[in-house]
């Protein structure tokens, strides 16, 4: 198996831009999960799907951030407009929803000028 | 909400030394994961455990649920240059469904 597939791996851009960062889970994985990695806060889960349905997005910062997920083998996670504190790496994780472990994808650098 | 406490922050130990490494809970958990990241990669699966008490290896690594279900401990024995990364506990309880509360980290530097 591939494992999670995100792209891109790392990404510039400047302040006010749009930024979409997509994910891959495992294939048959169910649920899929979005996190966000900084020096200070550590692993922050920002939202997670079952089914392809939000079930919780209480860690999604502000409405700048959105995530969809329109069929089981893709999401993503759309940042408009970016501002310099949201540089991080994102992490997209999936499993199954029977099981509690989750397989991380390598992860996306974001750094926001 | 949850709280994870992990410690230690950091370790610097000589290789060939065993590491014990743990978290604690605020509130009690169904299950206790471990992971490990390397640098510029994401956290990978090494230990899933399940049931209060339980103990289980996976090579050099060894981790228990606590019966009290609050806590859980990682050990490390005859530690190797590879073994150098952030290792992080993470607990779940069911009614958060696929919910994980992660701890900050232990961050491991064995010495050659």
């Amino acid at each position: 198996d591939a494992g999670v597939i995100q792209s891109p791996r790392h990404e510039v851009t400047e302040m006010g831009q749009e930024v979409t960062l997509r994910c891959k889970p495992i294939s048959g994985h169910n649920s899929l999960f979005w996190y966000r990695q900084t020096m200070m806060r550590g692993l922050e889960l920002l939202i997670y799907f079952n089914n392809n349905v939000p079930i919780d997005d209480s860690g999604m910062p502000e409405d700048r951030f959105s995530a969809k997920m329109p069929n089981a083998s893709f999401s993503t996670l759309k940042i408009q407009p970016s501002e310099p504190r949201d540089s991080a790496v994102y992490f997209c994780a999936s499993s199954l929803r029977d099981t509690y472990e989750q397989y991380f994808g390598p992860g996306t650098r974001l750094t926001v000028t | 909400g949850q709280q994870l406490n992990q410690s230690p922050q950091s370790m610097f130990i000589q290789e060939g030394e065993d590491v014990s490494m743990n978290c604690t809970s605020s509130s009690i958990f169904n299950t206790w994961l471990w992971y490990k990241q390397d640098p510029g990669e994401g956290p990978v699966l090494l230990i899933a455990l399940y049931k209060a008490g339980e103990l289980t290896s996976n090579g050099r690594l060894t981790a228990q649920f606590g019966i009290t279900r609050k806590d859980s401990f990682l050990n490390i024995s005859a530690s190797i240059p590879s073994d150098v990364g952030i290792y992080f506990c993470a607990g779940r309880y069911n009614t958060n469904a696929g919910k994980s509360t992660f701890g900050d980290g232990t961050t491991l530097t064995v010495k050659p």
